[in-house]
C-alpha cells in the first residue's frame, strides 16, 4: 500500500464553523506533513510531524491546529477561518526526515477548501 | 539565502522532446526531486538527484550539477497527459533537520 489518503475531498465553511481534515497512510512511514497550496503556487510547507511529535510549525496562524493520534493518521482542526484560507491542503508523508537516498514524500489527493 | 528557479511556462509539441531547467542555491544541498502535479490534483515522485549525472527513468531523464546549483527534467516522446505542472524541489540540511525547498513549477502545455 503506497497511498496516502484524505477526507473531505471538498468542504465548503463558514468563518465560524469548525471542521477537521483527516490523513492516513499505512506504509509505515514516520515523518507527515501539511501543506498548503493556491493555484499556480508551489505547495507551502505548515507542520511536520516526527514520530508523531510536531517538529516544525511554519508560523501557522492559531485557527489551525494539527493533532496526530498516531503513527498513520495526522489531522488538521479548522476554526474561524478566513476567506484567504481558501486553498488545497495537502497531506504528505516519507519513510522518515532524515536525509537518506530517496525518502521523498508521497502526497493524498488533497482537500479542496473553501471559506465563504 | 534559498532560491530555486524555474520558467513558468513551456510549450511543446506531441512526441518531441522537452528539457525543463531548475537552478537553485541553498546552503546545505543534500538532494535534488523532481514531481509532476496535474492541475487541482497533489504532486507525484518522478526522480532523485544527490549525485551529479543523469538518472535515467523510462521516458524521463534527470540530470545534476552540483557545482553548477543546476539540475533539468528532460522529457521525451511526449503524450498529450504530460501537461502538467513541473515542481523542482531541494532538501536542504540545516542543522539536523532536512527541509524541502520548492520552486514555483513550470506548467508545461503540449500541443497536438
Amino acid at each position: 500500500d503506497t497511498e496516502v489518503t484524505q477526507t473531505p475531498k471538498h468542504l465548503v465553511m463558514g468563518m465560524t464553523n469548525k471542521k477537521s481534515l483527516k490523513c492516513e497512510q499505512h506504509m509505515g512511514h514516520r515523518a507527515m506533513y501539511w501543506y498548503k497550496q493556491k493555484a499556480k503556487k508551489p505547495p507551502e510547507l505548515m507542520f511536520v510531524y516526527s514520530y508523531e511529535k510536531l517538529s516544525i510549525n511554519e508560523s501557522v496562524p492559531s485557527r489551525f491546529s494539527p493533532e496526530c493520534p498516531n503513527s498513520s493518521l495526522l489531522n488538521l482542526h479548522l476554526h474561524a477561518l478566513q476567506p484567504e484560507d481558501s486553498a488545497l491542503y495537502l497531506c504528505a508523508s516519507s519513510q522518515d526526515r532524515g536525509g537518506a537516498s530517496y525518502n521523498e514524500q508521497f502526497f493524498g489527493p488533497g482537500t479542496r477548501l473553501t471559506v465563504l | 539565502g534559498q532560491n530555486i528557479d524555474q520558467p513558468t511556462e513551456m510549450t511543446a509539441t506531441e512526441g518531441a522532446i522537452v528539457q525543463i531547467n531548475c537552478t537553485y542555491q541553498t546552503s546545505g544541498f543534500n538532494g535534488l526531486f523532481w514531481y509532476q502535479q496535474h492541475a487541482g490534483e497533489a504532486p507525484t515522485f518522478l526522480s532523485y538527484n544527490v549525485l551529479d549525472g543523469l538518472e535515467e527513468k523510462g521516458r524521463f531523464s534527470s540530470f545534476l550539477s552540483r557545482s553548477k546549483g543546476y539540475s533539468y527534467l528532460l522529457l521525451k516522446e511526449l503524450q498529450m497527459k504530460d501537461s502538467a505542472s513541473y515542481l523542482c524541489a531541494v532538501r536542504d540540511r540545516s542543522d539536523s533537520n532536512y527541509q524541502l525547498i520548492w520552486g514555483a513549477g513550470t506548467k508545461l502545455i503540449i500541443k497536438p
